[in-house]
This record gives C-alpha cells, sequence and structure tokens, in this order.
C-alpha cells in the first residue's frame, strides 16, 4: 500500500527566507505525486503535480518540487516566502498510469511566516 | 466561474440524527469524492464515484452514505452509526477517475456533535 511522510509537522520561517517542506512516499511503482495548499477553513489548493519528465516541476504562487526517486523524495520550495504562503501544506501520491485514482494524503506540514 | 460548492458551511448534529451534506459542482467531471479530515491527520477517503448511479466504499466509510442521481451532485449523509462524526468534510471532483487527473476540492463542511 502507499503511504506518505511529512516529517515536520510545524515550521517557521521569515519573510523572504527560502522554504523548504519534505515529504517521503512509499510506493512500490512510478507513483504521481502531489501538493495542496490548505488555508484555515477553506479547501486544498493543487500547488503542482508530478506524472513522469522532468523532475523539477514548477506551480502555482512561486513554487517548485523536485522529484528524487532514489530518495523517495517529493519536497516542495520556494526561495522567497511571503506572509500571504502561512498555511498548511499537504503532499499526497496517487498510483501512477492507467490506474484509477487512490490519492494518499500526508498528515501536512503546518507553515508560520514571521515579519 | 466553475467550482465545487459545498453547503452548509457549519453543521450541527445531535445525537442520533442523519445529517446529510450537500457537494455540488458544475465543472462537468465524472469523478467525485468526499474525505474526512481531522486535526493533525490527512485526509482520508470515505465514498468515491465514478460516474453517475456508481459509488464505491474508500477507507472509511462506515457509518456514511452517499448517492449519485445526478452528475452534478454527490451528497453525503452521516448516519447515526457513525460513533465519532464531528470533523471537516470536504468534497473533492477530477475530470474522470483516472490517477493523473488531479482533483479539485470545494470549501468543505464543518460538522460537531451538540
Amino acid at each position: 500500500a502507499q503511504s506518505v511522510t511529512q516529517p515536520d509537522i510545524h515550521i517557521t520561517v521569515s519573510e523572504g527566507a527560502s522554504l523548504e517542506l519534505r515529504c517521503n512516499y512509499s510506493y512500490g511503482a512510478t507513483p504521481y505525486l502531489f501538493w495542496y495548499v490548505q488555508s484555515p477553513g477553506q479547501g486544498l489548493q493543487l500547488l503542482l503535480k508530478y506524472f513522469s519528465g522532468d523532475t523539477l516541476v514548477q506551480g502555482i504562487k512561486g513554487f517548485e518540487a523536485e522529484f528524487k526517486r532514489s530518495q523517495s523524495s517529493f519536497n516542495l520550495r520556494k526561495p522567497s516566502v511571503h506572509w500571504s504562503d502561512a498555511a498548511e501544506y499537504f503532499c499526497a501520491v496517487d498510483r501512477g498510469s492507467g490506474t484509477a485514482s487512490k490519492l494518499t494524503f500526508g498528515t501536512g506540514t503546518r507553515l508560520q511566516v514571521t515579519l | 466561474d466553475g467550482g465545487i460548492t459545498q453547503s452548509p458551511k457549519y453543521l450541527f448534529r445531535k445525537e442520533g440524527q442523519n445529517v446529510t451534506l450537500s457537494c455540488e459542482q458544475n465543472l462537468n467531471h465524472d469523478a467525485m469524492y468526499w474525505y474526512r479530515q481531522d486535526p493533525g491527520q490527512g485526509l482520508r477517503l470515505i465514498y468515491y464515484s465514478q460516474i453517475v448511479n456508481d459509488f464505491q466504499k474508500g477507507d472509511i466509510a462506515e457509518g456514511y452514505s452517499v448517492s449519485r442521481e445526478k452528475k452534478e451532485s454527490f451528497p453525503l449523509t452521516v448516519t447515526s452509526a457513525q460513533k465519532n462524526p464531528t470533523a471537516f468534510y470536504l468534497c473533492a471532483s477530477s475530470l474522470t477517475v483516472n490517477s493523473n487527473q488531479p482533483q479539485h476540492f470545494g470549501d468543505g463542511t464543518r460538522l460537531s456533535i451538540l
């Protein structure tokens, strides 16, 4: 069965500093990988996705993520954090090509931004 | 504007009562999903539907029921058999049920027990 680990429950960064949120997955084949963001009391918004090809993917709001097969990781990065980035971030893995969706989420990382 | 509408935003249930959460989408998506979110946990799949008049149990279906009579609508009923219903419920949809179709989420319904 697939699984996702987000080892950091809570991260605090200063506005303007760089950010990296960690995500490790477990899946027997090549997965599809996603990062979602959730503001308090809101639904989830898709930041970016990886299916295949270039292992560095660009998303919305200046975020990017890098797929590293050897490390089973899909870390989310942003070079300069804005106060509006404060939210909860979820990494998710789905089964790969030719299958019905079974999206599995990590437990989330709450990002706090200090001014 | 296309999107997913969940209502109500807040819902209160008395002990022994069934309640129904609404989810409507105008994205013309075939697949729809219901998730439950508890503090400190990721989202867990309750039910999903690939097409009209079809639905499948997810990982935590006990105490819940759904219907899919229209493409646009996928209501979730939390029955009295669900012993711990207090949670944030999220509805999602995708173009098809294939895993290469990202899921889009509504803004959720928070259910509390009186």
